[in-house]
């Protein structure tokens, strides 16, 4: 079975800061790794996944998150945060064999202007 | 962009009540899936189904039942509504398992009195 832990329940960065936001996972094979966000009262939309390659994988709206086996971690990040960006952001985890997604608590961004 | 339409957008219901989320996708994905979303505990798996007729045990069923009637079309039923199902629930599609992207509905907001 597979796991994520988001650690962090909010993070507040002020406009045109960098981010990151963490997430864990727990498995034992490499999984597929997602990071979703939702707007208010909206559904989750995917920023990017991972599977296999070039560990830094490249997502919507200037996101990219990069996957490390050794610490069995799938950290965002972008470079200058918006006021928009603001919102819950998961991360989530799935394993090859006809597994469904299982996703983390969730972050809640909070963009100062 | 694939659609997934949930009914009602929001309910409220007694304890003890009988209730019925629909979920409805029309992208031809095989894939399905029911989520609820609680502060704290970010979305958490109820059922999900790969095909009509086809139906797979979450992390959280107790007190759900699901049905899939149709490659388009699957339910959440709560025969006996309690308290502690008042929650967002989510229903999402894919078209292939694991690695592929989720597609989500906007949610339906469930209250149980």
């Amino acid at each position: 079975a597979q796991s994520v832990t988001q650690p962090d329940a909010r993070v507040t960065v002020s406009e045109g800061a960098s981010l990151q936001l963490r997430c864990k996972y727990s498995s034992s094979v490499t999984p597929y790794l997602f990071w979703y966000v939702q707007y208010p009262r909206q559904g989750l939309q995917l920023l990017l996944k991972y599977y296999s390659g070039d560990p830094v994988v490249q997502g919507v709206n200037g996101f990219e998150a990069e996957f490390s086996k050794s610490n069995s971690s799938f950290h965002l990040r972008k470079a200058s945060v918006h006021w928009s960006d603001s919102a819950v952001y998961f991360c989530a985890v799935s394993l090859y064999n006809n597994n469904a997604p299982r996703f983390g608590a969730g972050t809640k961004l909070t963009v100062k202007p | 962009e694939a659609a997934v339409t949930q009914s009602p957008r929001n309910k409220v219901t007694v304890t003890g009540g009988n209730v019925t989320l629909s979920c409805r996708q029309t992208n031809s994905h095989n894939y399905m899936y029911w989520y609820r979303q609680d502060t704290g505990h970010g979305l958490r798996l109820i059922h999900y189904s790969y095909g009509a007729g086809n139906l797979q045990i979450g992390d959280v069923p107790d007190g759900y039942k699901a049905t899939r009637t149709t490659q388009e079309d699957f339910f959440l039923l709560l025969e006996l509504a309690s308290p502690s199902q008042t929650s967002l629930y989510f229903c999402a599609s894919s078209s292939g398992p694991s690695n592929e992207r989720l597609f989500f509905g906007h949610g339906t907001k469930l209250s149980v009195l």
